[in-house]
């Protein structure tokens, strides 16, 4: 069965410092991966989406960065972080493509609550 | 734009009170509709999906239904375990992305 696996879980920061989220994904291959964050408790934000080794899609222009070095791996990254950066960041993963009915279910991890400060 | 809006942002009911939540959306051709259960600091966890109006899909004391403007979770009889935040999306045919409402926060009371 798949395992999605994030960590570290939480992450208390100063502003300036820097950034690395790490995710893996066992038990599938070429996942889709994701990064999500949600402020307030609430909404989802997509933050940066990948489909294979190297690719990455940004969503929202910020203080972050995303990158894949293996094909189950996403890391979340900051060279310095922001108070705004604060917040729950989720990472996710799914199999198939947008054609693909029943193969888009988004799978998350259990989350990273950083706090900046 | 794609676009979700969930109401109400919270709900409070009583153990064995039945109730629904709401999900509007408008999407460029939708692929799929999507509901999650949050649990405080935790990751979403997969409900249901649905894809066309008229869809229908039960698990346990939950029921979701489809039309074409929005989607409604039907709690029926619900149990304080049900306590947590259900959140709707929807994929469109604009990329494929994954469009998130802000959720509904259930507590349901012994």
């Amino acid at each position: 069965s798949q395992t999605i696996h994030q960590w570290p879980a939480t992450l208390v920061q100063p502003v300036g410092s820097p950034l690395s989220l790490e995710c893996t994904v066992e038990g599938t291959s070429n996942p889709n991966l994701y990064w999500y964050r949600q402020a307030a408790g609430r909404g989802l934000q997509l933050l940066f989406y990948s489909v294979g080794i190297g690719q990455i899609s940004s969503e929202v222009p910020q203080n972050l960065s995303a990158s894949r070095p293996q094909d189950r791996q996403f890391i979340l990254s900051s060279k310095k972080l922001l108070l705004s950066d604060s917040g729950f960041y989720l990472c996710a993963w799914s199999t198939g493509t947008s054609g693909s009915f029943g193969a888009n279910v988004l799978t998350f991890g259990a989350g990273s609550r950083l706090t900046v400060l | 734009e794609d676009q979700v809006t969930q109401s109400p942002e919270a709900l409070r009911l009583q153990e064995g009170e039945s109730s629904s939540l709401n999900c509007s959306y408008t999407v460029s051709g939708l692929r799929g509709l999507f509901w999650y259960r949050q649990d405080p600091g935790k990751g979403p966890e997969f409900l249901f999906t649905l894809y066309s109006a008229g869809e229908e899909k039960e698990k346990e004391r939950l029921k979701a239904t489809l039309t074409k403007k929005e989607s409604f979770l039907h709690i029926t009889a619900p149990k304080p375990e049900d306590s947590a935040t259900y959140l709707c999306a929807v994929r469109g045919n604009q990329g494929g992305k994954l469009i998130f409402g802000q959720g509904t926060e259930l507590s349901v009371k012994p």
